[in-house]
């Protein structure tokens, strides 16, 4: 069981690349998020997927689309990065809307 | 709106009781939770209070809930080096636009000395 798992562990990337962070939880939960994580900021709700099939949009969307391709899986995506988007990234899952998040070990992202 | 409050730093020696303090604006909080961050790694949930209750215990740590002043605190007694990380106050709404999504405090940076 391994929880929430998330890839890549870091990144690089240039102004106007575009990557995909992959996000996997194997403890058949119906909902899962993304966050952002910046130095004294805590963290950000970019999107979420409250169940499969629904997603929405959290506090900070812009520059990002995401995609719930299962009930596994919840991918984030960064069609143009820009180096405001340099930050952690963490994926979490719950049991249902309500219930406590359990997080991923969060993807370090650099964009130059 | 949502708003949730910590200070940034909390310096402890080992042995002695931590106690980290917390705010939050919106009277409507469902759950109350604390996470730890260690250096490096993902947060890990530590507890959750429900919003009706006052205290929670869970071995070394104590969860006290003050809703008049929406003031949350945990407190880890006797503090080990382990306990050294970031400390997370979080609450999540239970209803209206806001329903389940999790707001953050900033972080309470939390040291030990030996």
């Amino acid at each position: 069981n391994a929880g929430v798992t998330q890839t890549p562990k870091f990144q690089v990337l240039k102004t106007g690349q575009s990557m995909t962070l992959q996000c996997a939880q194997d403890m058949n939960h119906n909902s899962m998020y993304w966050y952002r994580q910046d130095p004294g900021m805590g963290l950000r709700l970019i999107y979420y997927s409250a169940s499969e099939g629904t997603t929405d949009k959290g506090e900070v969307p812009n520059g990002y689309n995401v995609s719930r391709l299962n009930k596994r899986e919840f991918s984030l995506r960064l069609e143009s990065a820009a180096p405001s988007q340099t930050s952690v990234y963490f994926c979490a899952s719950s049991a249902d809307f309500l219930y406590e998040q359990y997080f991923g070990p969060g993807t370090r992202l650099t964009v130059t | 709106g949502e708003d949730v409050e910590q200070s940034l730093f909390l310096s402890v020696r080992e042995g002695d009781s931590s106690v980290i303090n917390c705010t939050y604006t919106d009277s409507s909080s469902t759950y109350l939770y604390w996470y730890k961050q260690e250096p490096g790694a993902g947060l890990q949930l530590l507890t959750y209070i429900f919003s009706n209750m006052d205290m929670k215990q869970d071995q070394r740590l104590t969860v006290l809930l003050n809703k008049k002043d929406k003031h949350l605190s945990l407190r880890i007694a006797d503090t080990q080096t382990g306990d050294s990380a970031i400390y997370f106050c979080a609450e999540s709404i239970g209803g209206g636009t806001s329903y389940g999504k999790l707001t953050f405090g900033q972080g309470t940076i939390l040291t030990v000395h030996p």
